[in-house]
């Protein structure tokens, strides 16, 4: 079966500064990798994803996530961070024999100071 | 894009009743929704896959007569939560599939007295 580790489970910041947060999976196959934001006292939100193609992905509010397939990882980056960007941030993988079933990592609650 | 809601947002309910939670997709047709369990500080945990039309697929240790699933139509899938019991207050999440997104719902917050 297929997991997902995130290695920060706090993680402090002032603003301005660069944001790296974990994700590796174990699973051998193809794989689908997805980042998910949650602000609080809201919903999930979908922030990047890959499916195949360029390992270096871009999503919305200037994050971007580099697949390491010799690594499973997929990381996610963020130059400059904003007070803003205070969320949890979910790791999610789909492996392509697991139908549509995310599964997720155990999340990353960043929380950016002033 | 795509929108997935909830209802209720927020339920208080005694122990020994039952508790029905919708989830509908808005703008889309999802032949495929989940249900997960968030507990507090924790990660989602899927609970089982409705697929519309047919019976749901529950994950290991999710017990399916306690958490029934009905997805009667493309935009509707319902979770109640049968004989409610404090240990199963959580906030639950449901997610709407299309293509190869899931979207997902603001999450219920059950509590149960």
């Amino acid at each position: 079966a297929q997991s997902v580790s995130q290695h920060n489970h706090h993680v402090i910041l002032s603003e301005a500064a660069s944001l790296e947060l974990g994700c590796n999976y174990s699973y051998g196959g193809t794989v689908n990798l997805f980042w998910y934001v949650q602000y609080p006292g809201q919903h999930l939100q979908l922030l990047l994803k890959y499916f195949s193609g360029d390992p270096l992905v871009k999503g919305i509010k200037g994050f971007e996530a580099e697949f390491i397939k010799s690594k499973f990882s997929f990381n996610l980056r963020k130059p400059s961070v904003q007070w803003s960007d205070t969320a949890e941030y979910f790791c999610a993988v789909n492996a392509n024999n697991a139908g549509n079933m995310l599964t997720f990592g155990g999340g990353t609650r960043l929380m950016v100071k002033p | 894009g795509a929108v997935v809601s909830q209802h209720p947002s927020r339920v208080i309910c005694k122990s020994g009743t039952s508790v029905k939670i919708e989830c509908r997709s808005l703008d889309f047709q999802a032949t495929t929704m989940f249900w997960y369990r968030q507990f507090p500080k924790q990660s989602l945990m899927l609970m089982a896959t409705s697929n519309e039309g047919s019976k749901a697929t529950y994950e290991q240790g999710v017990e399916k007569d306690k958490f029934l699933i009905n997805h009667a139509s493309l935009t509707l899938s319902t979770l109640t939560v049968t004989s409610a019991h404090p240990e199963d207050s959580s906030f639950y999440i449901c997610s709407a599939r299309q293509s190869y997104e899931q979207y997902f719902g603001p999450g219920t917050r059950l509590t149960v007295t």
